[in-house]
């Protein structure tokens, strides 16, 4: 079965522009979540997304959003960038208890 | 404010001894707890997990131990190998809630041959 899949792998991107990020979960997994990692803050939680509804939302600005298709893949989109967006976003999809993540998108802000 | 805390960044351990990594928490609603480990530029993989109605739980040379009165768990490696070198992170659920995660720091182990 394949794993959770995320693209690009690697952006670069200048403030203030927008930019929107994939995932594929894994093949029957409802649920997908975002995080954000950055080397301080460790992996923070984005958003989550069930049956194309997001079901639990993380302490974000509203810059960041996101959304979640029928087929279960979703997209996180940030807009306005600003230098401090630039991170590993990581999207994770899970059955049950265990989330399962993909190899993340790194975002480069300059 | 930093819910789930691992105090030690970086832990060097030689091979075949014990890796202890240590996780503290904050929230009494936590009931779900997992470890993952992460290597350089993939994302983080599922390690062991433990419900807070045990206090230890084993798989193979991984064990997880949970301390509820003092809000700890901690993740014993033995014996430790070179390939467990990789950053591993705790995590946190609340009952019910387990898609919202909260993930600790982080503490980037090095398994000296």
């Amino acid at each position: 079965k394949a794993g959770v899949t995320q693209t690009p792998r690697y952006l670069i991107k200048t403030r203030g522009q927008q930019v929107t990020l994939s995932c594929s979960p894994i093949s029957g997994h409802r649920s997908v979540s975002w995080y954000q990692q950055t080397p301080g803050q460790g992996l923070q939680f984005l958003f989550e997304y069930f049956s194309e509804t997001q079901r639990n939302k993380g302490n974000f600005p509203g810059r960041f959003s996101g959304r979640q298709f029928s087929n279960s893949r979703s997209e996180m989109n940030v807009s306005t960038l600003e230098l401090g967006d630039s991170a590993l976003y990581l999207c994770a999809s899970s059955l049950l208890d265990t989330q399962y993540f993909g190899p993340g998108t790194r975002l480069t802000v300059l | 404010d930093q819910q789930v805390k691992q105090n030690s960044p970086s832990l060097s351990v030689q091979e075949g001894r014990i890796s202890i990594l240590n996780c503290d928490y904050t929230n009494s609603m936590f009931d779900y707890f997992l470890w993952y480990k992460k290597y350089p530029a993939e994302g983080p993989t599922f390690l062991i997990s433990i419900s807070s109605i045990k206090d230890k739980n084993e798989d193979g040379r991984f064990t997880v131990f949970l301390n509820k009165s003092a809000k700890h768990l901690s993740l014993h490696i033995v014996p430790s190998q070179p390939g467990d070198s990789a950053v591993y992170f705790c995590a946190a659920s609340e009952a019910g809630g387990y898609q919202k995660v909260t993930f600790g720091t982080g503490t980037k182990l090095q398994v000296i041959p």
